[in-house]
């Protein structure tokens, strides 16, 4: 059984620039959630996946977008970037399905806006 | 939407001494209650979790309470040792629809050897 990876680890990036962020979820699990986490804060919910369909999305633009492969590895696109989009940004993988299941983060990959 | 508080920000325990982390929850409808340690520069790792048909979930030295009634759950560590010095997030989620996490603020652990 594999765990959650994610790349790159790292990133630097200019405002206005667009970045792509991709996650491979954990062997046998269909839903990939992403979340944002500030330095100093919880992370804090962008949206989820779940079977190649968004299923749920929280306070955040829709500049910040994703999607699913049909091996449930997921990509977060963030256009127009922001100063404060700078952040370590985790994807976490789950079985799904509505039963509230564990969910396990990736490694995260920090962004750094300047 | 839920919103979870988490107290106290900072924690100071002496090793072997026990620690307690206390959440709180607004929506009644959640039904899963997680408990995540993050290393500096590391992922969070679960490391208890609880559902709201169960009062208590012990694990070795970890152990979890929750008082739906209140919308309170703790987490509490016996034993401390140097190894448990982290962040510690507490995390709400609800089974409508999506199993999105709310998590805590965050607090962070010092175990003084």
């Amino acid at each position: 059984e594999t765990g959650v990876t994610q790349s790159p680890t790292h990133l630097i990036k200019t405002r206005g620039q667009q970045v792509t962020l991709r996650c491979s979820s954990q062997s046998g699990h269909n839903t990939v959630s992403w979340y944002q986490q500030a330095l100093g804060q919880g992370p804090q919910f962008i949206f989820q996946y779940y079977r190649e369909e968004e299923n749920g999305r929280g306070n955040f633009p829709p500049r910040f977008s994703g999607l699913q492969f049909p091996n449930y590895s997921s990509e977060l696109n963030v256009n127009a970037l922001e100063l404060d989009d700078s952040a370590l940004y985790l994807c976490a993988s789950s079985l799904g399905g509505g039963l509230t299941s564990e969910q396990f983060f990736g490694p995260g990959t920090r962004l750094t806006v300047l | 939407g839920e919103n979870v508080e988490q107290h106290p920000s900072t924690l100071s325990v002496q090793e072997g001494d026990s620690a307690v982390i206390k959440c709180t929850y607004s929506d009644s409808a959640s039904n899963y209650f997680p408990w995540y340690k993050q290393e500096l520069g590391k992922r969070p790792q679960l490391i208890i979790d609880i559902r709201s048909n169960v009062g208590e979930k012990k694990d070795q030295r970890i152990a979890v309470t929750l008082n739906k009634t209140a919308k309170h759950f703790s987490l509490h560590i016996t034993e401390t040792q140097p190894e448990d010095s982290a962040v510690y997030f507490c995390a709400a989620s609800t089974s409508s629809g999506n199993e999105k996490l709310t998590f805590g603020t965050g607090t962070r652990l010092t175990i003084i050897p």
